[in-house]
């Protein structure tokens, strides 16, 4: 079965500052990591996706995350963060091929970005 | 291209009711993926389905809930006998079938569905 921890519920930043959400993961299969956004009373928006080859994958608005097949993991790093960026971040995992595409979430991290 | 619709966004229903929640795909795409999301409870996964079959319903309450994606026309998740703890956002999804987009879902704006 695969899970998915975001060891953080609530993250506190101030504006230009770095912020690293965390995200682990469990699964006995490959997988393939998701990060959503979602912005209050609104739907769900991909940022990024890791799926195969560079651990290391680009999404949008200036978002990014790393790929760490040892450590169970999928950050996600953003280096200057602004006000519009407050919202909820989810990771998610899914076995990807064939009939097993489900969606498996974290609980979430809400991120407050401050002035 | 117009990107995954939901309809409606808000509804209300009294205890005993039965929902229907309807979502349309984005063009091109034939797979649909239905979601809830409850307080403190977060993402979870209800049911995939493509055009006329049911592919993975394994977390589809076993009572009073029913999904179908008919050849023609929208998704529609049916809820029976609605109860307090089905006040939920209900979140449909969609992906192509074949080629690199399969493994992305795109998400509608959600149905808020609220119980008296």
């Amino acid at each position: 079965a695969q899970s998915v921890t975001q060891l953080d519920s609530q993250v506190p930043v101030f504006e230009e500052a770095p912020v690293e959400l965390r995200c682990n993961y469990s699964s006995s299969v490959s997988v393939y990591l998701f990060w959503y956004v979602q912005y209050p009373n609104q739907g769900l928006q991909l940022l990024l996706k890791y799926l195969s080859g560079s651990t290391l994958v680009k999404g949008i608005n200036g978002f990014e995350a790393e790929f760490n097949k040892s450590q169970t993991s999928f950050h996600l790093r953003k280096p200057s963060v602004h006000i519009s960026d407050t919202a909820e971040y989810f990771c998610a995992v899914s076995g990807g091929a064939g009939n097993n595409r489900k969606l498996i979430w974290g609980l979430g991290t809400s991120l407050a970005v401050n002035p | 291209n117009a990107g995954v619709m939901q309809n409606p966004r808000h509804l209300v229903r009294r205890r005993g009711q039965e929902a229907r929640l309807r979502c349309s795909p984005m063009k091109g795409h034939s797979h649909v993926y239905w979601y809830r999301q409850l307080p403190e409870e977060g993402l979870k996964f209800m049911v995939y389905l493509q055009k006329e079959n049911i592919i993975d319903e394994s977390g589809m309450p076993k009572e009073r809930f029913s999904a179908e994606f008919p050849k023609e026309g929208p998704s529609i998740l049916r809820i029976q006998q609605v109860v307090r703890g089905d006040s939920a956002a209900y979140f449909c999804a969609s992906s192509p079938a074949t080629g690199q987009g399969r493994y992305e879902q795109y998400f509608g704006p959600g149905t808020r569905l609220t119980v008296t």
